[in-house]
């Protein structure tokens, strides 16, 4: 596609509950990022892949998030047991190589509600 | 910890008008983005700096990244409606992770 992709946009679940949302880059880009977004706020860093290697996960909160991207393209960012304080925008991103000057591209985000 | 700061959180000013948003920190970057976010949007990347006093232009945009890569000021002259959004400074902290500041919010009145 022209973007990044990411699905579902909207996902509201129950406490208790695990979820897998999914980021779908710009073809060819070698770097994902996945960040966590409150409303009016800068994204908060989760996790950072170079190709299929997750080669950051530091900013993943606890044990209950992990993140992959088995052929270094698709990710997808599991939460398990969700709980009302998962409750964010999260968003991915990619750029087509690796530094921190590269242009990062987007998604529109999946906004996770945890009831 | 590694913070930026912005300032001012919240900006309101009529067409026409100048304005100035900065981002600072204690910490050294070894380079620095702008972004702009619309609702509803993810972030979009206006301009990356590198040299500190390094001074791009982008039309009615400048940005300037401090002497000591500390810190950094978005100018822009002669504010239109169509810059409204949120402008989002980031801070590189290692060879591919930014920390983030938490953004201005710019209002531009007709």
């Amino acid at each position: 596609g022209a973007g990044v992709s990411q699905s579902p946009r909207y996902k509201v679940t129950k406490r208790g509950q695990d979820v897998a949302l999914r980021c779908d880059p710009i073809s060819g880009h070698v770097s994902l990022y996945w960040y966590r977004q409150a409303l009016g706020q800068g994204p908060e860093f989760l996790t950072y892949f170079n190709y299929e290697a997750q080669q950051d996960k530091s900013g993943l909160p606890n044990d209950r998030f992990s993140a992959e991207r088995p052929e270094g393209s698709i990710s997808t960012l599991t939460i398990q047991r969700t709980e009302q304080r998962d409750s964010a925008m999260y968003r991915c991103a990619s750029s087509l190589g690796q530094g921190a000057t590269e242009k990062l591209f987007f998604g529109s985000g999946t906004q996770l509600s945890v009831l | 910890t590694q913070l930026l700061e912005q300032s001012p959180q919240f900006l309101s000013i009529q067409e026409g008008e100048n304005l100035t948003v900065y981002c600072n920190s204690s910490s050294v970057f070894s380079s620095l983005q702008w972004y702009r976010q619309e609702p509803g949007e993810g972030p979009v990347l206006l301009v990356t700096v590198v040299t500190g006093g390094e001074v791009k232009k982008l039309k009615r945009l400048t940005f300037q990244f401090g002497d000591a890569r500390k810190d950094s000021s978005l100018h822009i002259t002669a504010a239109q409606p169509g810059d409204t959004g949120l402008y989002l400074c980031a801070g590189a902290v290692s060879n591919y992770q930014l920390i983030w500041g938490a953004g201005t919010k710019l209002i531009i009145k007709p």
